[in-house]
């Protein structure tokens, strides 16, 4: 089954404590991106990554790291996590032009996070 | 700033009647436009796009419309069920711009 999916689903942790959320897809994807997905603001991309070793940030990337060394996976780092980014997040992928056929993303189920 | 705008944080309509979900732009590079229909302990799923080349774009109970000149779109769903109670979110891209914007949401419930 064709599918984003990311790790852990439901996490509570404590001011700077580093944590990793891992996302992996199974479609080839060339691009995947992150959002944060905060009530009354919608979904806000925090990084994205066009191909392997190419990474950019999006619209909230302060607090946030990530890295993109094999195609199918597109870690979130945050090195020491603070209350504001207590958030639900979600990895997504795609193919990667983005014609108007290709702009359709494909979402993970989202990690729920809670910063202390 | 909020490029991408849904007013109503929330619809509720009968079973069997219309829900028609509205979303706003203001960026007029934007030109082409996505439906996501989320339900909760899930994400988002494609819905419906539409190319700005279009005013309407129908895939069964689904229609989208998009007026250019107001810079404003909205979901027609017809007839609602049930199972469509779900949050809509509405998102706009730009050419090859790797940045989709997604609107706030719009939490629908249907009642039997």
């Amino acid at each position: 089954e064709a599918q984003v999916t990311q790790n852990p689903r439901y996490l509570i942790t404590v001011t700077g404590k580093k944590l990793t959320v891992t996302c992996s897809q199974n479609m080839n994807h060339e691009y995947m991106s992150w959002y944060r997905q905060d009530p009354g603001l919608g979904l806000r991309q925090i990084y994205y990554s066009m191909n392997v070793e190419v990474t950019d940030k999006g619209d909230v990337p302060e607090g946030y790291k990530v890295s993109r060394k094999e195609k199918r996976n597109f870690p979130l780092i945050l090195e020491s996590p603070s209350p504001n980014q207590t958030s639900l997040y979600f990895c997504a992928s795609r193919r990667g032009t983005a014609s108007s056929g290709a702009n359709v993303l494909t979402f993970g189920a989202g990690s729920r996070l809670t910063v202390l | 700033d909020q490029q991408v705008k849904q007013n109503s944080p929330s619809l509720s309509v009968q079973e069997g009647r219309i829900s028609i979900l509205n979303c706003d732009y203001t960026n007029s590079m934007f030109d082409y436009f996505l439906w996501y229909k989320k339900y909760p302990a899930e994400g988002p799923t494609f819905l419906i796009s539409i190319s700005s080349i279009k005013d309407k774009n129908e895939d069964g109970r689904f229609t989208v419309f998009l007026n250019k000149s107001a810079k404003h779109l909205s979901l027609h769903i017809v007839p609602s069920q049930p199972g469509d109670s779900a949050v809509y979110f509405c998102a706009a891209s730009a050419g090859n711009n790797n940045d989709m914007r997604f609107g706030a949401g719009t939490r629908l419930t249907v009642k039997p």
